[in-house]
């Protein structure tokens, strides 16, 4: 199974920061046909998740554009350009290259 | 306006069947490319991606857990299932389902195996 590690598990920002997640994969994520099927999510308290990026830089509908994907192959960065209030919770990344599908372990941020 | 809704029997005892189906509306399972998946969270913990069926049937399976799961579907009623058998303590979670693409999620059920 590919194995996504991602790093910090946790970040505290104040408002207005800019930060960035990183999502390491066991294996490229590049098919053969030259996809990549990396997706971030993010879970706030009590919610299912909610789609971010898909396919490493698209922006998911209605998605704030002070999210932003990008990477290649093993390495992914999700970036938040000017952390707000209701971006805490916990981050995901998932790859759907390989099966089967797998997860990140997840990054908690928290709001100073 | 795509939305799904997950039901299932809320607590049930070790080594019974647990059956999950997922109720959505905005798509059909029976348009080509369409698929569902179902995905499991413990409280507190990560997600697990457990299976998916395509709108032609097709299906694929955690491995970890082949053995012990089903999924179908019931296209005439916008309906996908999932069974996991011999049910313990570790089955324990919230149960999400999901179309294929990432964008739209059920709000999870909540399932408890307990004695």
């Amino acid at each position: 199974d590919v194995v996504l590690t991602q790093t910090p598990s946790t970040l505290s920002a104040t408002i207005g920061q800019s930060v960035s997640i990183s999502c390491r994969s066991s294996q490229s994520l590049l098919d053969s046909a030259g996809n990549t099927y990396l997706y971030w999510y993010l879970q706030r308290p009590g919610q299912s998740p909610q789609l971010l990026i898909y396919l490493v830089s698209n922006l998911g509908s209605g998605v704030p554009n002070r999210f932003s994907g990008s990477g290649s192959g093993t390495d992914f960065t999700l970036k938040i350009s000017g952390v707000e209030a209701e971006d805490l919770g916990v981050y995901y990344c998932m790859q759907a290259t390989h099966a089967p599908l797998t997860f990140g372990s997840g990054t908690k941020l928290e709001i100073k | 306006q795509v939305t799904l809704k997950e039901s299932g029997p809320g607590i049930l005892q070790p080594s019974q069947t647990l059956s999950l189906t997922c109720t959505f509306s905005g798509f059909s399972l029976s348009t080509y490319g369409m698929g569902v998946g179902w995905i499991r969270q413990p409280s507190g913990k990560g997600l697990e991606w457990l299976a998916n069926i395509w709108w032609d049937d097709d299906k694929y399976y955690n491995p970890s857990l082949k053995n012990r799961l089903t999924i179908s579907k019931d296209t005439s009623n916008n309906q996908a299932f999932l069974k996991i058998t011999n049910v313990d303590t570790a089955d324990t979670a919230t149960y999400y389902c999901a179309r294929i693409g990432g964008a739209y999620w059920g709000q999870g059920t909540l399932v408890t195996v307990s004695s």
